[in-house]
């Protein structure tokens, strides 16, 4: 299957710093892109979906100045945690769908994010 | 706007039992996906079920999805401990490739 490599997988950091997850897709072009919050032993949430070369689409109550989506290729898009908090602490995930697989999603490992 | 309900929440079984994970939709779905996660991981795409009334089978499990396309189950016939995780039912909105995913079933596997 398609491979989505997601870095780093864990991150702390200090409450007012601003944190970059990297999403790339190895062995497949990624024309979408999924981010997801996932809280303990819940669900997924969808935050935005991010389509190459165009704004991200944010869920309703998604901040999008919080959350920086930047979508640049078709294997790369990043979430940009501005100025966290203890919150905002959560485990992040992405996803990504090719145009082969149709609406399959192929996730990254995740990253846990830890803000102090 | 569209929910996925998926139950029972959790489910402890004896290994060797069967298992069943139920889903369903507010709304008729294009077609519905199974993830597994497990324990510290991300979600593994499973099957994906397009047709009314389909059923998969993977092995010891079975996929199922509804006449009206708006309920699915996933049923696992003599668990493992390497069943071991959640189960999530993620239905497509039918638009952007977005998916919608339930609660997830949490099933654990006692040797």
């Amino acid at each position: 299957g398609a491979v989505v490599s997601q870095h780093p997988s864990r991150v702390i950091c200090k409450s007012g710093t601003s944190v970059k997850i990297e999403c790339r897709s190895l062995d497949f072009q990624a024309t979408t892109m999924f981010w997801y919050r996932q809280f303990p032993k819940q669900s997924l949430m969808l935050m935005a979906t991010s389509n190459e070369g165009s704004k991200a689409t944010y869920e309703q109550g998604v901040e999008k100045d919080k959350f920086l989506i930047n979508h640049a290729s078709l294997t790369l898009s990043t979430l940009t945690v501005t100025s966290a908090h203890p919150e905002d602490s959560s485990f992040y995930i992405c996803s990504g769908v090719s145009g082969i697989s149709k609406n399959i999603q192929y996730f990254g490992a995740g990253t846990r994010l830890s803000v102090l | 706007g569209q929910q996925v309900m998926q139950i029972p929440q959790y489910q402890h079984v004896q290994e060797g039992e069967d298992f069943t994970t139920y889903c369903n939709s507010s709304t008729t779905l294009s077609n519905i996906q199974w993830y597994k996660q497990r324990p510290g991981g991300h979600p593994v795409f499973l099957i994906q079920l397009v047709k009314s009334g389909e059923v998969k089978k993977q092995k010891r499990l079975t996929f199922q999805f509804g006449e009206a396309k708006k309920n699915s189950s996933l049923h696992i016939t003599a668990t493992q401990t390497t069943d071991v995780g959640t189960y999530f039912c993620a239905g497509d909105r039918g638009a952007g490739n977005m998916l919608t995913f339930g609660g997830g079933t949490r099933l654990m596997v006692k040797p």
